[in-house]
């Protein structure tokens, strides 16, 4: 079963919105990531959260991480057409031990940004 | 140099066929990872490499056996596969500082295999 879903499954937002998708997991985790994907191709992470932080910032980017709820956010600020892409939460599940590690996907968002 | 490269970017076989994927990096990273992807699904991980030893293997058909000849190389060889095995298979890799992992993966852009 997927450790993470995520929510909206799709998204269409005009350029200059702000877009914002959520993942729920089922697990304690050690991080949770989000990841980029565009059509198909190799995955980029984006930004890192840690189980003991809360928000996190990157450029346009803002995670939030509620682990009492198990549920972090990503928001987008002021979208651009480039930002047209498939979203994953990841989490990070492992042993804490080099090697070891399972980054488990979420279940994605796939975001349009109408020009 | 940031890249994970993968080739070849697509591949055709038949069900009695071998190939191989490869993957390689040039960032020093020790850890290197299999993931599967079918379309509009999620990756899904495969195998887990450390220091050129197999340290995950999650529960992969035999038709699929990976190899790390060495510290910037892995391997997927195919064997026999189904054509429910056509997907996106992407190869990643992690950097290693001291033994401390670096969670953050780095992805290459991925095999595209149908399986006829």
């Amino acid at each position: 079963s997927q450790q993470g879903e995520e929510d909206p499954q799709a998204l269409s937002i005009q350029e200059g919105e702000n877009a914002t998708m959520n993942c729920s997991y089922k697990t304690s985790i050690n991080n949770l990531q989000w990841y980029r994907q565009n059509s198909g191709r190799g995955l980029v992470h984006l930004i890192l959260i840690r189980s003991n932080e809360r928000e996190k910032h990157s450029g346009r980017l803002r995670v939030t991480l509620d682990t009492s709820k198990k549920s972090s956010s990503l928001l987008i600020t002021a979208s651009r057409a480039a930002d047209t892409a498939s979203y994953f939460c990841a989490t990070d599940v492992g042993v804490w031990d080099f090697g070891n590690e399972k980054l488990t996907f979420g279940t994605g968002t796939r975001l349009t940004i109408i020009p | 140099d940031t890249e994970v490269t993968q080739t070849p970017k697509h591949l055709v076989m038949g069900m009695t066929n071998k190939k191989s994927l490869k993957c390689e990096q040039h960032m020093g990273h020790r850890a290197m990872y299999w993931y599967k992807q079918k379309a509009k699904k999620p990756p899904e991980l495969m195998f887990v490499y450390s220091y050129e030893k197999l340290s995950i293997n999650e529960s992969v058909p035999s038709r699929f056996s990976p190899e790390c000849p060495n510290s910037s190389l892995l391997n997927l060889h195919l064997h026999a596969l189904q054509p429910e095995d056509s997907a996106l298979y992407l190869c990643a890799s992690s950097q290693d500082r001291d033994r401390v992992r670096d969670e953050k993966l780095f992805f290459g852009s991925g095999t595209q295999l149908s399986v006829l």
